[in-house]
């Protein structure tokens, strides 16, 4: 049973250019959820997907970043025009209900903006 | 004030000894509350999660909660050099699935 996998691990993007993310949940989770983790600080909280709703986005940036989670395929963290400040490990997690349990996290990508 | 509040740290305690780490949150209407540790570079993993006011244990370790205070932390007993990692509170509250996470604290278990 795999867990929780992201991809790319390592992400090198200029300036400018367009970072896409990428999350499979453990088989038989239907919740998805992505944090950010910049470097010294804890995880905060981004947006909670389940397939085709977004369900809570209060943690995203009002621009460049946008969350997808389609009937199939992966669920997709997308960062437009990156600037140095999103320079960061993007940590997805998933969970089979809602009953508020802990998480399991992938291993996470790590953004470096140039 | 933050959400979720620990001490940074680092937090350095001999080999055998018990770590104490602490944590305390803001909002009332928390209901779930979780410890992770961190390996650095790693991803975060679930070590202990803790719903009722008292103590819960696990092999080493032991989450404590007193809901009246805010308050919640994780005892590790006969501390390990593979316990050096950091530690991060995490807390739930009722009817949101987002978890707020506070800053974390570094533990070092010195040989």
């Amino acid at each position: 049973n795999a867990g929780v996998m992201q991809n790319p691990r390592h992400l090198v993007r200029r300036r400018g250019q367009e970072a896409r993310l990428r999350c499979s949940p453990m088989k038989g989770h239907s919740h998805v959820y992505w944090y950010r983790q910049l470097p010294e600080e804890g995880l905060k909280f981004m947006v909670y997907l389940q397939k085709e709703n977004i369900i809570d986005e209060s943690g995203m940036p009002k621009e460049r970043f946008s969350a997808e989670f389609p009937k199939e395929g992966p669920s997709i963290l997308r960062i437009q025009q990156v600037v140095r400040g999103d320079s960061a490990a993007y940590f997805c997690a998933s969970s089979p209900t809602t009953d508020g349990g802990g998480y399991t996290f992938g291993s996470g990508t790590r953004l470096t903006v140039v | 004030q933050k959400e979720v509040e620990q001490n940074s740290g680092p937090l350095s305690v001999p080999e055998g000894a018990i770590a104490s780490l602490n944590c305390t949150y803001s909002d009332r209407g928390s209901q779930s509350f979780f410890w992770y540790r961190q390996y650095s570079g790693k991803s975060p993993e679930l070590i202990m999660f803790i719903y009722s006011n008292g103590d819960k244990e696990d092999g080493r370790f032991t989450a404590q909660l007193n809901k009246a205070s805010q308050y919640v932390s994780l005892l590790i007993r006969d501390s390990q050099p593979s316990d050096s990692a950091t530690y991060l509170c995490a807390v739930n509250s009722r009817g949101a699935q987002k978890l707020v996470f506070g800053q974390g604290t570094r533990l070092t278990i010195n040989p």
